[in-house]
């Protein structure tokens, strides 16, 4: 059965740094996310991305926050100079269409930033 | 904008019991309404869904929910859980007449199935 993939499980980064968290979504699907949840709270919408663009974002999502489809099968969330409440698991996910269509989660990353 | 509250943070229960966790929602427009569920360690898995329709709604793993538009209530059951149940439970609604796919969850339930 296909699946969506994230990598890695758990990163781990200093405070200042860059990461990069990268996600593999079903091969036929065309509309990807990333939504985060932060321990003991809801699972919070992030970014949505469709033909190679963001189609919504959510304020959360502001200019530390990038999204990009590098070669046709990767999503990445890049995180730059990450703070400590940054700290989450962050899910990607993917659907074949929009609205009705089921959106496929993947096991998301737990990052955290020490 | 949607809300969620999902009015039970944790449901303890005995195997074989019947189970109901509580989800209401707010929104000014037409939703659709989800369930998933998170085994330890795993990411979110569709239960079910409601999109139109019948309000009673099947899922995977025995699971059904009722949409009631004017209670804006949309709670999950399970006649007899296992212990295999044991998990998080979350709500979500999006707006139906959104141009993309974006949920908005609940805080989540924490189902444990005792023995």
């Amino acid at each position: 059965e296909p699946e969506v993939t994230q990598t890695p499980s758990h990163q781990v980064t200093q405070m200042g740094q860059e990461v990069i968290l990268r996600c593999v979504p079903i091969s036929n699907h065309l509309y990807f996310y990333w939504y985060r949840q932060i321990l003991g709270q809801k699972v919070e919408f992030l970014v949505s991305f469709y033909n190679n663009e963001i189609s919504e974002k959510s304020e959360i999502f502001d200019d530390q926050f990038s999204v990009e489809r590098p070669d046709g099968s990767n999503f990445t969330l890049k995180i730059r100079s990450t703070k400590l409440e940054d700290s989450a698991m962050y899910f990607c996910a993917s659907s074949k269409g929009q609205g009705d269509t089921e959106a496929f989660f993947g096991q998301g990353t737990r990052l955290t930033v020490v | 904008a949607q809300s969620v509250t999902q009015l039970d943070s944790q449901v303890p229960v005995f195997e074989e019991a019947p189970v109901e966790l509580r989800c209401n929602y707010s929104s000014s427009v037409s939703v659709y309404l989800f369930w998933y569920v998170q085994y330890p360690n795993q990411g979110l898995q569709l239960l079910l869904k409601y999109l139109s329709g019948s309000t009673l709604v099947k899922g995977i793993n025995g699971f059904e929910a009722e949409f009631n538009k004017s209670q804006t209530s949309f709670h999950l059951r399970k006649p007899s859980v296992h212990i295999s149940d044991t998990a998080e439970y979350f709500c979500a609604v999006s707006y139906s007449g959104g141009s993309n796919y974006k949920l908005t969850f609940g805080k989540g339930t924490l189902l444990t199935v005792n023995p």
